[in-house]
């Protein structure tokens, strides 16, 4: 079956512009989390959505934003985008109850 | 707070010999637990996951790790490398709204 889609898979982006990353799980999964990926901070949970809704929120700025869609794939959106967003984010998808994540491949994403 | 940390921020082993990745967890109740793999420029792969049962769990890839509660460790393990183990590896628990990382090991693999 297909794994966890996320595009595009790079971004170069200028500092105060905006970006917005997709993320289509595996069939089925109605559980997608998001993380941020960096060198020195490592593995920040972003957010999770279940069934269209916000179910936990990490300690990110308001900047960063998220939905989901009817068909489970979800988008995250990030604004005034600043250097130090500048990181992989990394989609993971679940079923309810199976806490084994599949990630996607990820987004490289690049201020500058 | 939950969190997870991995003592070891590099390894290097040699192709062919035993590995042992040490993960060391704080949790108040019974943890769930998961070992990941990354390869470079790639998302995470989950190799094994522990939530009770059998204190030894077995995963892809010929990997196992054991959970002790008593050492509050569940450290990875495999009998013989491949040089295609190289990678980061990331052990995690499941905090009560996310998935708490350690911070990695990096495995270099000399032939």
């Amino acid at each position: 079956k297909a794994g966890v889609t996320q595009t595009p898979r790079y971004l170069i982006k200028t500092r105060g512009q905006q970006v917005t990353l997709s993320c289509s799980p595996i069939s089925g999964h109605r559980s997608v989390s998001w993380y941020q990926q960096t060198p020195g901070q490592g593995l920040q949970f972003l957010f999770e959505y279940f069934s269209e809704t916000q179910r936990n929120k990490g300690n990110f700025p308001g900047r960063f934003s998220g939905r989901q869609f009817s068909n489970s794939r979800s988008e995250m959106n990030v604004s005034t985008l600043e250097l130090g967003d500048s990181a992989l984010y990394l989609c993971a998808s679940s079923l309810e109850g199976d806490y084994g994540y599949t990630f996607g491949s990820g987004t490289r994403l690049t201020v500058v | 707070a939950q969190s997870v940390t991995q003592p070891d921020i590099h390894i290097t082993v040699s192709e062919g010999a035993s590995l042992e990745l040490r993960c060391n967890y704080s949790y108040g109740a019974t943890p769930y637990l998961f070992w990941y793999v990354q390869s470079p420029g790639q998302g995470l792969q989950l190799l094994l996951k522990y939530f009770s049962g059998d204190t030894l769990v077995q995963g892809i890839k010929g990997f196992e790790a054991e959970f002790k509660r008593s050492q509050s460790s569940f450290n990875l393990r495999k009998p013989s490398v491949h040089w295609s183990d190289a990678a980061e590896y990331f052990c995690a628990v499941l905090g009560w709204n996310d998935m708490r990382f350690g911070a990695g090991t990096r495995l270099t693999v000399k032939p």
